[in-house]
């Protein structure tokens, strides 16, 4: 399974913006990028997922890189109930394991 | 329910004990990981069922660790001869549709091993 990269912390200010990168450089055409994020003492949750183009919902936007190698969570207006680890995982087309890096953990500051 | 369902959400047990932890994923969800996570920790996975293909069981840590599903629905994880080094939040996840489907976790269960 492919292989991704993130920084390992990030920190934040309250309602300001947060861009967490991610690095995919051996991704396949067939994967998709997916984001989970994980609350301290939970189980990790969903935030975003997308193949080639970018994504919205009511949580965070995704954006791709054009050659798909490389993709950055934003949230646009950081809370402090958005400090968690976030995970940036690949998934293929036709379901296989999956492989949870370190993450990210992102702290936001009051 | 409509989540993804763990039990127990808490064991304690002692060394050399076998235990069972169980997994009610999501009604109609084809795909279920099971991972662990020790404290501090990222997820390390353990085991991936797909429908009725036989299951991925790279990455099972040792002989002592064995997981099915039956029927396609449930699912027991079951550590045979507990160690310390077991204890760790076991989390299963389930999906309708692999690659473009979404993950749903459980809560994990939570296993300490005296």
């Amino acid at each position: 399974d492919a292989k991704t990269t993130q920084p390992n912390s990030m920190e934040s200010n309250e309602e300001e913006p947060v861009h967490l990168p991610c690095n995919h450089s051996t991704i396949s055409g067939t994967d998709y990028i997916h984001w989970y994020r994980q609350l301290p003492s939970q189980g990790p949750e969903y935030v975003i997922h997308g193949l080639t183009s970018n994504v919205n919902n009511r949580m965070a936007s995704l954006a791709i890189a054009e050659d798909r190698k490389s993709s950055t969570l934003i949230l646009h207006r950081a809370t402090l109930r958005d400090a968690a680890v976030y995970y940036c995982i690949l998934r293929e087309t036709s379901g296989s394991r999956l492989t949870f890096g370190e993450g990210t953990q992102l702290t936001v500051n009051p | 329910g409509a989540g993804v369902s763990q039990s127990p959400s808490n064991k304690v047990t002692e060394k050399g004990k076998d235990v069972e932890l169980r997994c009610d994923p999501i009604s109609g969800h084809t795909a279920l990981y099971w991972y662990r996570q020790s404290l501090g920790q990222g997820l390390e996975f353990l085991i991936y069922f797909q429908g009725n293909s036989a299951p991925d069981k790279s990455g099972l840590p040792s002989d002592r660790f064995s997981a099915e599903r039956t029927g396609g629905s449930v699912s027991t994880l079951t550590i045979q001869r507990t160690q310390q080094e077991d204890s760790a939040v076991y989390l299963c996840a389930s999906s309708l549709v692999s690659g473009r489907g979404e993950l749903f976790f459980g809560e994990g269960s939570r296993l300490t091993v005296l």
